[in-house]
């Protein structure tokens, strides 16, 4: 069974540090790794990762994938309180033609003022 | 470009009564359309994928006659919860996406959700 492990599921940090999101997963036909953050609506989309070692960067968001140890890690560097959400780790493949998605549990991170 | 929307974006019903929910990609023909549950403080569950035309595919543990499903064009999917209970509420989330041609095929692109209260 494709399982998506998320670590830490709860962290409360202060503005200003740096933080890592851990996702491992298990999966057949893997196809690509995503990262998503949910605030109080349906989850919008950060980065899709296909390849192992290349990072993906988007602003104080980064994040690599390592297919050998099938793990992914988001950062956020320099965090603000605007950074407080649930980000979400999903993984896709394949199915009869069709993508599946299958999503962690979620990390549920507090920035405090 | 990429525009998933759903309606209605929150409803409350009585227990027993039949909820419909509207899905559609407003910029791009879906060929496939996903409905995922979300309950409070968990994540997203997948429970079945549709294909435009066909029937759904329901994942384990999820009843077809109680969430039934219609893709009848490549712009809308319904998914209708009939003879709704209180354990029935929780945030139910559309995606859809392409096989070929725009936006990206296969990725998949979510609505904003709906917010189903059963009293």
């Amino acid at each position: 069974e494709d399982k998506v492990v998320q670590s830490p599921l709860s962290l409360v940090v202060h503005e200003g540090d740096t933080v890592t999101l851990n996702c491992s997963y298990e999966v057949t036909n893997f196809r690509s790794l995503l990262w998503y953050k949910q605030e109080k609506k349906a989850p919008t989309f950060l980065f899709m990762l296909t390849s192992s070692g290349i990072e993906k960067k988007s602003g104080r968001l980064s994040s690599i994938l390592d297919k050998k140890e099938l793990f992914s890690i988001l950062n956020i560097t320099a965090t603000q309180t605007g950074d407080s959400a649930v980000y979400l780790c999903a993984v896709s493949s394949l199915v009869q033609g069709a993508q599946k998605l299958v999503f962690g549990q979620g990390t549920r991170l507090t920035i405090n003022p | 470009g990429a525009v998933v929307s759903q309606h209605p974006s929150r409803v409350i019903c009585k227990s027993g009564t039949s909820v419909k929910i509207e899905c559609r990609s407003l910029d791009f023909q879906a060929t496939t359309m996903f409905w995922y549950r979300q309950f409070p403080k968990q994540s997203l569950m997948l429970m079945a994928t549709s294909n435009e035309g066909s029937k759904a595919t329901y994942e384990q543990g999820v009843e077809k006659d109680k969430f039934l499903i219609n893709h009848a064009s490549l712009t809308l999917s319904t998914l209708t919860v009939t003879s709704a209970h209180p354990e029935d509420s929780s945030f139910y989330i559309c995606s859809a996406s392409t096989l070929a041609g725009g936006p990206t095929p296969y990725e998949q692109y979510f609505g904003p959700g709906t917010r189903l209260t059963v009293t």
